[in-house]
């Protein structure tokens, strides 16, 4: 089955600083790879999300960038604010059907703390 | 919509002690899911449901059962409560199709369990 790996596990920026957080996945078949933070005491909310045939993508502050060949994926956050803090989770999934139903396998987090 | 909703927020069990999570969704999403989220790490899938009917298990279902009656509703039973069953249980549901929006799962704001 799919695997991901996620570094650091916690990262300490200033504010106004870039955040970039990295993941890798093993399996080749997976084609959808979503970032979700999840703030103290609720449920992970996707913040963005990237499809296998799209190299980058960004929203704003935020952008994630995908390397099939290597089966990397990263989150980058520019101009960090302290509102950022929070943990982050990356994720794989292979979206094309057959038996797997969507199913995301997640990475162990990382918590971001953005420093005032 | 309310989105994904769960009950109980927190809970406090006796070892060998049984209980019922309540996982409902209002965005007539066919998938919904279950996962734990031990401290420092990433979510594990316990279950999972492809509509009314259909149940399967995820990658840690021992301990655990579901139903999915509805497509509004997966609850999620623990028979013989145990102490590795301490985690904090988040509930999730996607469609099944309907454009880009068929990839994302959307997260309840979580139960957090304790079993002395």
């Amino acid at each position: 089955g799919e695997n991901v790996e996620q570094h650091p596990s916690t990262l300490s920026v200033q504010e106004g600083d870039s955040a970039v957080i990295k993941c890798t996945y093993s399996d080749s078949a997976s084609n959808y790879f979503p970032w979700y933070k999840q703030e103290l005491g609720k449920g992970p909310q996707l913040i963005i999300d990237i499809r296998s045939n799209v190299g980058e993508k960004k929203d704003q502050r935020i952008a994630v960038t995908l390397n099939k060949t290597a089966k990397h994926f990263s989150l980058h956050i520019t101009e960090t604010q302290p509102e950022d803090s929070a943990v982050y989770f990356c994720a794989a999934s292979n979206q094309s059907g057959g038996t797997s139903y969507g199913k995301l396998t997640f990475g162990q987090g990382t918590i971001l703390t953005v420093h005032p | 919509n309310a989105g994904v909703t769960q009950t109980p927020k927190f809970r406090i069990l006796k070892i060998g002690q049984s209980m019922t999570l309540q996982c409902t969704q209002d965005m007539n999403h066919n998938y919904m899911y279950w996962y734990r989220q031990d401290p420092g790490m990433g979510l594990k899938l316990i279950y999972y449901s492809v509509g009314a009917g259909i149940t399967d298990k995820g990658e840690v279902p021992n301990g655990y059962n579901v139903s999915r009656s509805t497509t509004e509703d997966f609850p999620l039973r623990l028979e013989l409560a145990a102490p590795s069953q301490t985690s904090v249980y988040f509930c999730a549901s996607k469609k099944r199709f309907g454009g880009k929006s068929q990839e994302t799962q959307y997260f309840g704001p979580g139960t957090r369990l304790l079993v002395l």
